[in-house]
C-alpha cells in the first residue's frame, strides 16, 4: 500500500509569508501528527489529529496551525514566516486502537527554507 | 513531563564490533517504546517496538524499566548500519497519544 505521501517536498519562501504544507496518511490511518525537524532540535512535536479533531499540541507558538480533512488528509499551515522555520517538517500517520500503539509511519518530509 | 535521553550525540565503532546505543527515559505511565533509524537521504523508519521484543536487521533493544532505559545493540556492527538514530517513547497525554524523541545518535561504522 501507498505510504505516507507529503508535498511539496521542498519550498522556498520569504520571512512574512505564509505557507500550506500537506500530508496524506496511510490508507486507513485515522492519526497524522506533524514534527519539526532541524539538526539543532531534532525532532519536535507540532500536533496530532485524529478523526478531525486536534487531540494533541506541542510547544509552537500560534502562527503554526494545522488541520485534518474527513479523508483524512491533512495540512498545515506557518504565518508570517521566520527564518527560524526553516526545518524539515514531518508528517506521520499511525493505526490507533485503544491500548496499543502500532508506530508511526513518517513521511519524506517538506523541506522548508525561509530567506 | 516525559523526556526522552540519548546522552550520545555521536557513535562510531568498527565493523564487526558489538554497539550499544544509549536511551533513558522518564515517563510515569506504561511505557511503550521504540526505536527509529534514518538512513542518509532516507525518510525516518520504525526499526523496532518495545512491545514487540523483535530483532530487526540484528538489533535488539531491551526495555529495562528499574533502569529506565531502552538501550539498542547489535552484536556486529555492519557498514550499512551508519544511520542517524532515534530513541521515541509514546506517551499518553489527556487521552491523546504522543512521541516523544531523543535528539538521537549518529552512529558512524568504520571499514
Amino acid at each position: 500500500k501507498a505510504g505516507v505521501t507529503q508535498t511539496p517536498r521542498y519550498l522556498i519562501k520569504t520571512r512574512g509569508q505564509q505557507v500550506t504544507l500537506s500530508c496524506s496518511p496511510i490508507s486507513g490511518h485515522r492519526s497524522v501528527s506533524w514534527y519539526q525537524q532541524t539538526p539543532g532540535q531534532g525532532l519536535q512535536f507540532l500536533f496530532e489529529y485524529f478523526s478531525e479533531t486536534q487531540r494533541n499540541k506541542g510547544n509552537f507558538p500560534g502562527r503554526f496551525s494545522g488541520r485534518q480533512f474527513s479523508n483524512s488528509r491533512s495540512e498545515m499551515n506557518v504565518s508570517t514566516l521566520e527564518l527560524g522555520d526553516s526545518a524539515l517538517y514531518l508528517c506521520a500517520s499511525s493505526h490507533r486502537v485503544v491500548g496499543a500503539n502500532y508506530g508511526y509511519t513518517f513521511g519524506s518530509g517538506t523541506r522548508l527554507t525561509v530567506v | 513531563a516525559q523526556r526522552v535521553t540519548q546522552p550520545e550525540k555521536l557513535l562510531s565503532v568498527f565493523k564487526g564490533a558489538p554497539v550499544e546505543l544509549k536511551c533513558n527515559y522518564s515517563y510515569s505511565g506504561s511505557p511503550e517504546l521504540f526505536w527509529y533509524v534514518q538512513y542518509s537521504r532516507q525518510r525516518l523508519q520504525l526499526l523496532l517496538r518495545h512491545i514487540s521484543r523483535e530483532s530487526i536487521k540484528g538489533f535488539t533493544a531491551d526495555l529495562n524499566k528499574g533502569e529506565t532505559s531502552f538501550h539498542l545493540k547489535k552484536p556486529f556492527a555492519q557498514e550499512e548500519d551508519s544511520a542517524m538514530y532515534y530513541c521515541a517513547l509514546s506517551a499518553e497525554i489527556q487521552g491523546a497519544q504522543k512521541l516523544v524523541f531523543g535528539q538521537g545518535t549518529r552512529l558512524t561504522i568504520n571499514p
